[in-house]
């Protein structure tokens, strides 16, 4: 069946500007995250939603990222005022709940110039 | 120290080599274990899961050791399609999932 998606696969903004990456999950899966990957570095976990709790916002690095999940599907990522450390790859993955493995989109890569 | 902890490698095997990593994790509490892959510049994908009696799938083999707080994956009859990072993922009873920072293995011909 159909993976996780996520959209735009590139994106490239100059510093200052918001951006907003997307993230379809599979299908009935009821857990989400948002994670971001430097050129060379681990997973950093930025924020997670199980169904329709409060999301766990742990990770996010400022308050210039949120996030949002609709009716309990799409999510969004937004990164206001983006900085040049910003530059990642941002990896969404969705998992049948918590307790159980995710499965990775292949993932936006932002470039602020 | 950090949560979930690999040796960043490289580990340079010939084809057909017997290699194994490990990933040490320092929370006690932690409860599930998966082993992902990661090609270059591609998302992780899922491996394998690890069971609390150690688990085989093919030439993969994972094994937990509580008692020593690491999970170890074994591959056996390495292929140069087995090239790439190798993560430990480990989950904490907050259901928070960590990564290692991946083990990189390089299977020459």
């Amino acid at each position: 069946g159909a993976g996780v998606s996520q959209s735009p696969s590139n994106k490239v903004t100059e510093k200052g500007k918001d951006v907003e990456l997307r993230c379809d999950p599979i299908s009935g899966h009821t857990a989400l995250y948002w994670y971001r990957q430097s050129l060379g570095q681990g997973l950093e976990f930025l924020i997670y939603f199980q169904g329709n709790s409060a999301p766990d916002k742990s990770g996010l690095p400022s308050d210039r990222f949120s996030a949002e999940r609709t009716g309990g599907s799409v999510s969004t990522l937004t990164i206001q005022r983006t900085q040049q450390e910003d530059s990642a790859v941002y990896l969404c993955a969705s998992g049948p709940s918590l307790l159980y493995e995710q499965y990775f989109g292949p993932g936006t890569r932002l470039t602020v110039t | 120290r950090k949560e979930v902890e690999q040796d960043p490698g490289p580990f340079n095997v010939p084809e057909g080599a017997t290699v194994a990593f490990n990933c040490t994790y320092s929370n006690s509490a932690s409860q599930s274990f998966f082993w992902y892959r990661q090609d270059c510049r591609k998302e992780p994908k899922l491996l394998m899961s690890v069971y609390s009696s150690g688990n085989e799938d093919g030439r993969f083999t994972a094994q937990l050791n509580r008692a020593s707080q690491y999970i170890s994956l074994l591959i056996r009859d390495s292929k140069l399609s087995d090239s790439a990072t190798y993560l430990c993922v480990v989950r904490n009873a907050g259901n928070m999932l960590t990564f290692g920072g991946g083990t990189r293995l390089m299977v020459k011909p």
